[in-house]
């Protein structure tokens, strides 16, 4: 069974300073696709980077970058130069199967990031 | 702003009501979704369609039915609402079946007393 999992429910930085917020799946087919949201404390869910299975580089979206390490199956989300706006819950999630597109995502991380 | 709209966005309702919640979408996008999160837990996929009258569940279906009439809207029915369907409902949208990113709606924040 796919499954996504994040380990860490709070975490705290600095602000300006770069953070890792850990994800880590298990899917038994080659094709998927891994994502990352953002939720402020508004409630709306916002997309920030994705990464396909066959994608050979990290991708990279403004001050976003998802370290993928295929062999340990992770996904971290790297934020470089932290900003207030930051603070909010994250979650990771993977592409079930080709067809439609189901997502299944983790509990998420809880990001506070301090002045 | 990827053109999704809720409604309504916050419900309260008593238990044993009908209710359907509705997702609307002005991109013409094949795939739509229908999603509910509760403390704890990231969002957990109840259905989704991938094109007018095609519908299939997902996660957590069951007392949750779908229907899909226009490609513009997507509609979640609670039969008879339990305290346990509670929660807030997302609606996605993805042009391509999920192959990249699935765009979400504002929420509908539902209580059931």
């Amino acid at each position: 069974a796919q499954k996504i999992t994040q380990t860490q429910p709070g975490m705290f930085v600095q602000e300006k300073e770069a953070v890792t917020l850990d994800c880590t799946y298990d899917t038994s087919d080659p094709s998927y696709g891994l994502f990352w949201y953002k939720q402020p404390s508004s409630g709306e869910m916002i997309f920030l980077i994705y990464q396909g299975s066959y994608d050979q580089q990290n991708a990279t979206e403004g001050r976003y970058s998802l370290n993928f390490q295929k062999a340990r199956k992770s996904a971290n989300l790297v934020i470089s130069a932290s900003q207030l706006g930051d603070s909010a819950m994250y979650f990771c999630a993977m592409r079930e199967g080709r067809l439609g597109g189901k997502l299944i995502f983790g509990q998420g991380t809880e990001l506070s990031v301090k002045p | 702003d990827a053109g999704i709209t809720q409604s309504p966005r916050h419900k309260v309702t008593e238990t044993g009501t009908p209710v359907t919640l509705r997702c609307h979408q002005t991109e013409n996008h094949r795939y739509m979704y229908w999603y509910r999160q509760d403390p704890g837990h990231g969002l957990r996929l109840i259905h989704y369609s991938y094109g007018v009258k095609d519908t299939d569940k997902g996660e957590v279906s069951d007392g949750y039915s779908v229907s899909r009439s226009k490609t513009e809207d997507f509609l979640l029915t609670l039969e008879s609402a339990t305290s346990s369907q509670t929660s807030v409902y997302f609606c996605a949208i993805s042009p391509t079946g999920g192959t990249y990113e699935q765009y979400f709606g504002p929420g509908t924040r539902l209580t059931v007393t």
